[in-house]
């Protein structure tokens, strides 16, 4: 199995801020990477694919970017509608997601 | 628009079946994509249950494997998912999904999800 570990597992931020979420896996998954949004009581959203593709209609502001074990998913500048838990997968080897970062208001 | 809708019971015994189905609107089950299913436990992360190819090629999580079983009805448009045996564990919001043309590919479709609680 391909263990996926993201961390921070919580991270507080202002508005403006830039956040960086780091997630690591246990063997290299190429670049077969994506992250998602997840808000309370809803399904979750595909930010990112293929690592650094941006999902149609997601804003510039998120951008990721790593290959291999190590990746990053980067809000360059925190609006209020971006506090929600973000979750890393791997599709190279099955799915596996990653435990998830929440994201809360400082 | 793709759109996708999962309907089942939201109750299942201990020890019983648990069983799903996912219909689906605005793409062809047959045109050639990965459905699947991912389940998330109350206030837990997101688990990977299974995917199917409108062949009917499977794959199933290796946790779950023995127990989950997965088919597409091509006539109604819709795939559905059967986890036997469930326990307290398997209580969890149950998300259906579709993928790319090709296994190594993210979800860009969930349908809205459904609660399923296993009761004792």
């Amino acid at each position: 199995d391909v263990q996926m570990t993201q961390s921070p597992s919580t991270l507080s931020a202002y508005v403006g801020d830039r956040v960086t979420i780091t997630c690591r896996a246990s063997q290299s998954v190429n670049s077969w990477l994506a992250w998602y949004q997840q808000k309370p009581g809803k399904a979750p959203k595909l930010l990112i694919y293929k690592a650094s593709f941006l999902e149609s209609g997601v804003p510039s502001r998120f951008s990721g970017s790593g290959s291999g074990t190590e990746f990053t998913l980067t809000i360059s500048s925190l609006q209020p509608d971006d506090f929600a838990t973000y979750y890393c997968q791997q599709y190279n080897y099955f799915w596996t997601f990653g435990q998830g970062t929440k994201v809360e208001i400082k | 628009q793709v759109h996708l809708q999962e309907s089942g019971p939201g109750l299942v015994k201990s020890s019983e079946t648990l069983s799903l189905t996912c219909a689906v609107s605005g793409s062809s089950i047959g045109s050639g994509y990965y459905w699947g299913w991912i389940r998330q436990p109350p206030g837990k992360g997101l688990e990977w249950i299974g995917s199917i190819f409108h062949s009917g090629s499977t794959y199933q999580n290796p946790s779950l494997k023995s127990r989950v079983s997965l088919s597409v009805d091509t006539s109604k448009n819709q795939f559905s998912l059967q986890l036997t045996s469930v326990t307290a564990a398997d209580t969890a919001t149950y998300y259906c999904t579709r993928g790319g043309a090709i296994a190594a590919a993210a979800t860009h479709y969930w349908g809205q999800g459904t609660l399923v609680a296993v009761s004792s």
